[in-house]
């Protein structure tokens, strides 16, 4: 079963303009991470947040979390062709520290 | 730059048929993953090891598939007999520390079809 949930699950939009996607989750984690996966490709870790904090930053990439929501959201600003891949976020149980992963948001970025 | 190696990346095989994938973590990574993603969802934790011991099976589907990592290196997931159903991308990841707590890197997947 998958802990995460990504919404919405597919996003098209713009060169240069932002795309936000939100992850809901069930129960309380250690931490959230975002990966980012290209078409046939294995996942590429984007940013780690851990349940202390609210908000991150990497580059073009933000990334709160809402522990009280039990949701995070990740923010890619000037988007490029380049970002279009599918976005996926994993949280660990603080019980198990299993790794879950959503299904994923799906970014297309029109040039 | 390390990278975790896969292979085969592609497989096509009939049902019923045997069919291993091997993996080969970045040096020096204790923790290894292997992941099953069916197309369009999440990749779903099949077994976890930490060194040469298996930490997680609870979702490997013991009846038909194994996995090994004998030296607590490199790893190999086997299934026999192959199901329609397997059809997926199986994603081999390592981590530097255990208990999930830190980034995975992931390899490039090895795509199996089964007809």
């Amino acid at each position: 079963s998958q802990q995460g949930e990504e919404d919405p699950q597919a996003l098209s939009i713009q060169e240069g303009e932002n795309a936000t996607m939100n992850c809901s989750y069930k129960t309380s984690i250690n931490n959230l991470q975002w990966y980012r996966q290209n078409s046939g490709r294995g996942l590429v870790h984007l940013i780690l947040i851990r349940s202390n904090e609210r908000e991150k930053h990497s580059g073009r990439l933000r990334v709160t979390l809402d522990t009280s929501k039990k949701s995070s959201s990740l923010l890619i600003t000037a988007s490029r062709a380049a970002d279009t891949a599918s976005y996926f976020c994993a949280t660990d149980g603080s019980n198990d520290y299993k790794l879950s992963f959503g299904a994923g948001t799906t970014v297309t970025v029109r040039a | 730059e390390a990278e975790v190696a896969q292979s085969p990346r592609y497989k096509i095989t009939e049902k019923s048929q045997a069919v291993a994938f091997w993996c080969d973590p970045i040096s020096g990574h204790a923790t290894l993953y292997w992941y099953r993603q069916i197309l369009g969802q999440g990749p779903e934790l099949l077994v976890q090891f930490q060194d040469e011991s298996v930490v997680d099976d609870s979702q490997l589907p013991k009846d038909r598939f194994s996995a090994e990592r004998l030296k607590g290196v490199d790893s190999t997931l086997k299934i026999q007999p192959a199901e329609l159903g397997d059809s997926a991308m199986y994603l081999c990841a390592s981590s530097l520390v255990g208990l999930n707590t830190g980034e995975l890197f992931f390899g490039e997947g090895s795509r199996l079809t089964v007809l």
